[in-house]
């Protein structure tokens, strides 16, 4: 069965780098990994996805393992506005995008 | 603000009631989505429309009836409810409709329905 794991929360200090892991250990080589957050009371928002190699956009970079069983989302700077449940979503099926339960980032002042 | 908008905001009814919610996006994307999402779970997929066609059902049942009028609009017909269908239904789009994931998706802030 596919299966993605995550840590259920995390904690990290305004202003310093945050590094959320994600393991997908049955991931195919096909496979799109996709991050999103969500913010209380608001739509999940996309953070960013990729497939093979390093991605970076202006929210976030995604550090894909070299055996694309696991990966990392990297904020470089968090700030109190990035607390949110952080969703790594390893697109297993064709057009199912499964949420699994997350990671809530608490980001301390 | 997002770019998928979704209506109304809040909606209450009854279990004998019919009503709506409604999606819309005007971004060109060709795929849809409803999710429902219960107070401090994650998202659940219900449906999937590529091209105005129902392509994905999760088993949702037929008190849930989805509609995709044109590319712009996708409806979520309600009938006979539950009260434990209470939720946070969740609108999304996207530009990949062969699903592959090359495209993310752009969700709507939701629709908080509460079967009373």
């Amino acid at each position: 069965d596919a299966k993605t794991t995550q840590p259920n929360s995390m904690e990290s200090n305004e202003e310093e780098p945050v590094h959320l892991p994600c393991n997908h250990s049955t991931i195919s080589g096909t496979d799109y990994i996709h991050w999103y957050r969500q913010l209380p009371s608001q739509g999940p928002e996309y953070v960013i996805h990729g497939l093979t190699s390093n991605v970076n956009n202006r929210m976030a970079s995604l550090a894909i393992a070299e055996d694309r069983k696991s990966s990392t989302l990297i904020l470089h700077r968090a700030t109190l506005r990035d607390a949110a449940v952080y969703y790594c979503i390893p697109l297993y099926n064709f057009n199912k995008f499964y949420f699994g339960s997350g990671t809530k980032l608490n980001v301390k002042p | 603000d997002t770019e998928v908008t979704q209506t109304p905001k809040h909606l209450v009814m009854g279990m004998t009631n019919k009503k709506s919610l409604k999606c819309e996006q005007h971004m060109g994307h060709r795929a849809m989505y409803w999710y429902k999402q219960k107070a401090k779970k994650p998202p659940e997929l219900m449906f999937v429309y590529s091209y105005e066609k129902l392509s994905i059902n999760e088993s949702v049942p037929s008190r849930f009836s989805p509609e995709c009028p044109n590319s712009s609009l996708l409806n979520l017909h309600l009938h006979a409810l539950q009260p434990e269908d209470s939720a946070l239904y969740l609108c999304a789009s996207s530009q990949d409709t062969r699903g592959q994931g090359r495209s993310p998706l752009h969700f709507g802030n939701g629709t908080r329905l509460t079967v009373t």
